[in-house]
């Protein structure tokens, strides 16, 4: 049971290139989510999805785009990279039957 | 939305000692988690604790939903337990989803 997958662990950009955050459950959980850490600040939401075939925004959606590609998987998508959205991403997931979010071990991304 | 604040937001400790960390937030919610992230940057899932008090080793959590705050316990601290720690709270009818603090700092000296 690996729980919530992120891939990759790490990984460098130029601005303006695109990139797709991969994300995997394997809890049968419902609900999936993309987060955002910066320095010094805890995590926020850009995007998150309730149940498979529904996504809906977050706190801080502008500059990317998402797919519930089917139960298991949430993909993230940064069209064209900015060096603001140099940042470590979680992804979490949740069942329908609890509160408790579940987080995966995080992409740090780094756009020059 | 709502507020979630911790405080202190840095803790320095000497090894053995022990520590409370605050999270007050600002309206109802059906969802706290305390998280710890290590120095690699790994989230790891301390306590989820909506309500009422649980303990784990050295470690132990209350909520008081009602006057809307939770408190972290760590005794005996080791230096294994340096990082930031976070509350992350889901406020009722918010759609599942989570608000977290700024975090906590704590380094533990050996």
């Amino acid at each position: 049971n690996a729980g919530v997958t992120q891939t990759p662990k790490f990984q460098v950009l130029k601005t303006g290139q695109s990139m797709t955050l991969q994300c995997a459950q394997d809890m049968n959980h419902n609900s999936m989510y993309w987060y955002r850490q910066d320095p010094g600040m805890g995590l926020r939401l850009i995007y998150y999805s309730a149940s498979e075939g529904t996504t809906d925004k977050g706190e801080v959606p502008n500059g990317y785009n998402v797919s519930r590609l089917n139960k298991r998987e949430f993909s993230l998508r940064l069209e064209s990279a900015a060096p603001s959205q140099t940042s470590v991403y979680f992804c979490a997931s949740r069942p329908v039957w609890s509160t408790e979010a579940f987080f995966g071990q995080g992409t740090r991304l780094t756009v020059v | 939305g709502i507020q979630v604040e911790q405080s202190p937001p840095d803790l320095i400790l000497q090894e053995g000692a022990n520590s409370t960390l605050r999270c007050n937030f600002s309206d109802s919610v059906n969802n706290l988690q305390w998280f710890h992230q290590n120095p690699w940057g790994q989230l790891i899932n301390l306590f989820y604790i909506p309500s009422g008090t649980k303990q784990n080793g050295r470690l132990s959590a209350t909520t008081v939903a009602t006057e809307r705050y939770s408190l972290l316990y760590i005794s005996s601290s080791q230096t294994t337990d340096s990082g930031v720690y976070f509350c992350a709270v889901e406020q009722i009818g918010a759609n599942s989803k989570l608000t977290f603090g700024k975090g906590i700092t704590l380094s533990v000296r050996p």
